[in-house]
């Protein structure tokens, strides 16, 4: 079936040390999205990339970063990860941003974080 | 960007109907009503859309009031599997919108 992959499913890293998450999927969609989910909050989204084109949300701290090296995969890298950063991390893909075609947003299982 | 309005939680009874409503008072022309949920430790998924008409696809069925300020997302018959946090949410069909997610409804569903 086809899919979007997190991996790993459980993550656990040290505060300040450099981690990245990846995320893969099968669809073939233009446009792949990270948004972070914080315990009993609704998911935030951090960026996102339209093909190679990458799109910051204003508010996402710099200490966030994105690669998509191609159409299939794109990983997250916190570069000095705080203990406020501890959330689920979920990758979701679209086909484009209109509505040809449109079968909505298909997630992830996510990425749960932890900062110790 | 247009604002919906939901409860915070509902409850409801195993292999009955389920009625999930959602306001959304200043929606535009261009906005689409989109509903989607997550279950537990899951990512979001995509339950169904529409802009004026009613909608009815296999998961459930969506019920847009004529004046488009409001709708309801219908779950035909409950089952446990149905507990999870339901979003309503608008986008445009114009511009780059992204899905943002507000606090959604917790369906809690007694066996």
């Amino acid at each position: 079936d086809a899919m979007v992959i997190q991996n790993p499913r459980y993550q656990v890293t040290q505060f300040g040390k450099p981690v990245t998450l990846s995320c893969s999927q099968t669809l073939n969609h233009n446009v792949m999205y990270w948004y972070q989910q914080k315990s009993s909050q609704a998911p935030k989204l951090l960026f996102h990339y339209y093909d190679k084109d990458f799109n910051n949300e204003a508010d996402t701290p710099d200490n966030f970063q994105s690669r998509r090296p191609n159409t299939s995969f794109c990983f997250l890298d916190i570069r000095s990860p705080g203990l406020g950063d501890t959330a689920m991390y979920l990758c979701a893909t679209s086909r484009d941003h209109g509505y040809i075609d449109y079968y909505g947003y298909t997630f992830g299982s996510g990425t749960r974080l932890t900062v110790v | 960007d247009a604002k919906t309005t939901q409860p915070n939680s509902m409850e409801s009874n195993e292999e009955e109907p389920v009625h999930l409503p959602c306001n959304h008072s200043t929606i535009s022309g261009t906005d689409y009503i989109h509903w989607y949920r997550q279950l537990p430790s899951q990512g979001p998924e995509y339950v169904i859309h529409g802009l004026t008409s009613n909608v009815n696809n296999r998961m459930a069925s969506l019920a847009i009031a004529e004046d488009r300020k409001s709708s309801t997302l219908i779950l035909h018959r409950a089952t446990l599997r149905d507990a999870a946090v339901y979003y309503c949410i608008l986008l445009s069909n114009f511009g780059n919108e992204k899905l943002t997610f507000g606090t959604g409804t917790r369906l809690t569903i007694i066996p």
